[in-house]
């Protein structure tokens, strides 16, 4: 049972570099999401991709965020020019096209994370 | 603006007893409400739903229970184990213009005592 992924797992980095996480989310899950978790909060929503095609984006993606998902399959988030207030926890999930029994097909499952700290 | 509060951010509890986490929203139009338990290091886990159209739902030792009228949710965990030890996060969801949106609760830190 392979879960969502994400790699790097933590990133450190310094102020003013670009960085790129990458998300791989359950292989029949066609909706995928990426959120940002800072301590003491909840994940905030930060994109969504329904298939290749990039739905919904929060005024929380400052231009120096972007978000792919060429295939339809994985997907990346790349951060330019980091700064110290993106140092966070980058969560993606995913979600089926149907539900089963109660669940809603908009029900998430989250990978593991990729913790950010730019210095 | 919060939608989604979760006023208390911990709670301690007896393991055998139960665990009462609540959830209070302010948009009516959230129509399906999600909670979900993460350990640290790890993601959240999907944990339980609930639907606008229901009161109620059960799934083992957990039920949610949804009152629409008061904008409140809870969660029971009953009997509370130390295993259930983790940070909950109550969720609610609405359909927009882009697909779904789900807003998450900043969350309740839940300590079961052996």
């Amino acid at each position: 049972d392979t879960g969502v992924s994400q790699n790097p797992r933590h990133k450190i980095t310094k102020r003013g570099q670009n960085v790129t996480f990458r998300c791989d989310p359950i292989s029949e899950h066609n909706r995928l999401y990426w959120y940002r978790q800072t301590l003491g909060q909840g994940p905030e929503f930060l994109t969504y991709f329904q298939n290749e095609a990039q739905l919904e984006k929060s005024r929380l993606l400052s231009d120096r965020f972007s978000a792919e998902r060429p295939k339809g399959s994985f997907s990346t988030l790349e951060i330019q020019r980091t700064e110290q207030g993106d140092s966070a926890m980058y969560l993606c999930a995913s979600s089926p096209l149907f539900g089963g029994g109660t669940t809603r097909t908009d029900t998430q499952y989250f990978g593991p994370g990729t913790r950010l700290t730019v210095l | 603006d919060q939608q989604v509060k979760q006023n208390s951010p911990s709670l301690s509890v007896q393991e055998g007893r139960i665990s009462i986490l609540n959830c209070d929203y302010t948009n009516s139009m959230f129509d399906y409400f999600l909670w979900y338990k993460k350990y640290p290091a790890e993601g959240p886990t999907f944990l339980i739903s609930i639907s606008s159209i229901k009161d109620k739902n059960e799934d083992g030792r957990f039920t949610v229970f949804l009152n629409k009228s008061a904008k409140h949710l809870s969660l029971h965990i009953v009997p509370s184990q130390p295993g259930d030890s983790a940070v909950y996060f109550c969720a609610a969801s609405a359909l927009g213009t882009g697909g779904f949106k789900t807003i998450f609760g900043a969350g309740t830190r839940l300590f079961v005592k052996a």
